[in-house]
């Protein structure tokens, strides 16, 4: 069936660069997507979400950008701290389903 | 926000006891919940939707018979790991939806560890 992936499973990165995620889905019908940030032990947390009648939404040091035509969306973070460790999994729905289906995830490490 | 607890979030069992875990909706009425189960360094695999009132519905591959939900208000649903086996251990983590937006929020996760 189809899927969300990423690119790259792990991202170093030192404190105060910015940091950008990737995701490739293949779902063209997927009109919702959601960033996710996972923290050791913990269930995923809610960062930002996107609809896709939008192309770029902003949030706290965080940016998501969708670009439907080659079907890819993509976190960033700006000025990375150390707390940003995390893994970052990206998520979407399509319309009526309210079912996400979770990408891979990328870990994020951020060096002091 | 909308939250939601589980809990335990740790739990160690002996090999063919049951364990049930809880996700409860604190403030918002969850129409949906979702259950799924995460291995180390992986994502997260849905296990199962359920619907408040209704029979779960099990993602292919998953037993039914082993892995009971019930969602017997729009606040609660619980999860009971029967007969469990080392090979159940695993992180197991629960989201909730409300009826008005898009968006689900996630358990803190338990962590079940069966000897």
């Amino acid at each position: 069936g189809e899927s969300v992936g990423l690119h790259l499973p792990t991202l170093s990165v030192q404190e105060g660069d910015n940091s950008i995620i990737n995701c490739a889905y293949s779902n063209s019908a997927s009109d919702y997507f959601i960033w996710y940030k996972q923290e050791s032990g913990k269930g995923p947390q809610f960062i930002i979400d996107i609809r896709s009648n939008m192309d770029k939404r902003q949030g706290q040091r965080v940016t998501v950008l969708l670009n439907k035509t080659v079907k890819h969306l993509s976190l960033q973070i700006a000025a990375t701290q150390p707390g940003d460790s995390a893994v970052y999994f990206c998520a979407e729905t399509e319309g009526g389903s309210y079912i996400p289906t979770f990408g891979r995830g990328t870990s994020l490490i951020v060096h002091p | 926000g909308a939250v939601v607890s589980q809990h335990p979030s740790r739990v160690i069992c002996k090999s063919g006891t049951s364990v049930k875990i809880e996700c409860r909706s604190l403030d918002f009425q969850a129409t949906t919940m979702f259950w799924y189960r995460q291995f180390p360094k992986k994502s997260l695999m849905l296990m199962a939707t359920s619907n408040e009132g209704s029979k779960a519905t099990y993602e292919q591959g998953v037993e039914k018979d082993k892995f009971l939900i019930n969602h017997a208000s729009l606040t609660l649903s619980t999860l009971t790991v029967t007969s469990a086996h080392p090979e159940d251990s695993s992180f197991y983590i629960c989201s909730a939806r409300g009826d008005r937006s898009y968006g689900y929020t996630f358990g803190s996760g338990t962590r079940l560890t069966v000897v």
